[in-house]
């Protein structure tokens, strides 16, 4: 069963505009979620991540949103550039204090100029 | 500060051989995790090490194993190789586990072509 849920292999938007990528979740136990990006051939870039007590975490063009109550979780990147054209992995940590990561399967975004 | 290194960067085997694979962590970071990435089934956790000890295994079978040394360098094995382990295997380091909010970052991961 996939915990982790990003519904949407692919998103195009316009240079300058907001590109919002989602995440869903399944496990209650999750207390720790993280966005990375990810070049081909490359290991994925850690963007931003949020705790489960917060509800928003922002670090200058990118914020994430959280919903505990929905289990879903949103990635904000305004405004967006070429340069941000990537596959964005959705990734999930269990209470308990193991390192390991549940990803998404990702969403590759492009921004067209 | 240098980030995680792995090496090799590229494999190329063939069936039945083992291969063994290397990661040193961010200077500092005790806690190492390694993952698979694969076209269909994306990335997916092999283990983690802190301290010279496995604290978590994923779903793979025993042909994975890993190790971790002393300075918190690990190596992951895989053996009797099979055409389905061609992958993208990537390490990822952090401070430790049960640090409460921490983040891991990935190296640049070894490619391993299986032929």
């Amino acid at each position: 069963d996939q915990q982790v849920k990003q519904n949407s292999p692919s998103l195009s938007v316009q240079e300058g505009r907001i590109s919002i990528l989602n995440c869903d979740y399944t496990n209650s136990m999750f207390d720790y979620f993280l966005w990375y990006k990810k070049y081909p051939a490359e290991g994925p870039t850690f963007l931003i991540s949020i705790s489960s007590i917060k509800d928003k975490n922002e670090d200058g063009r990118f914020t994430v949103f959280l919903n505990k109550s929905a289990k879903h979780l949103s990635l904000h990147i305004v405004p967006s550039q070429p340069g941000d054209s990537a596959v964005y992995f959705c990734a999930a940590r269990s209470q308990g204090g193991s390192e390991k990561l549940v990803f998404g399967k990702g969403t590759k975004l492009t921004v067209n100029p | 500060k240098a980030g995680v290194t792995q090496t090799p960067r590229y494999l190329i085997k063939t069936r039945g051989q083992q291969v063994t694979l290397s990661c040193s962590p961010i200077s500092g970071h005790r806690s190492v995790s390694w993952y698979q990435q694969t076209p269909g089934q994306g990335l997916q956790f092999l283990f983690e090490y802190f301290s010279e000890t496995q604290r978590n295994k994923g779903n793979f079978p025993g042909r994975f194993s890993g190790r971790q040394f002393s300075n918190s360098r690990s190596e992951m094995n895989v053996s009797t190789l099979e055409l389905g382990d061609s992958a993208l295997y990537l390490c990822a380091s952090s401070l430790a586990p049960g640090q409460g909010i921490d983040t891991q970052y990935f190296g640049p991961g070894t490619r391993l072509t299986v032929l």
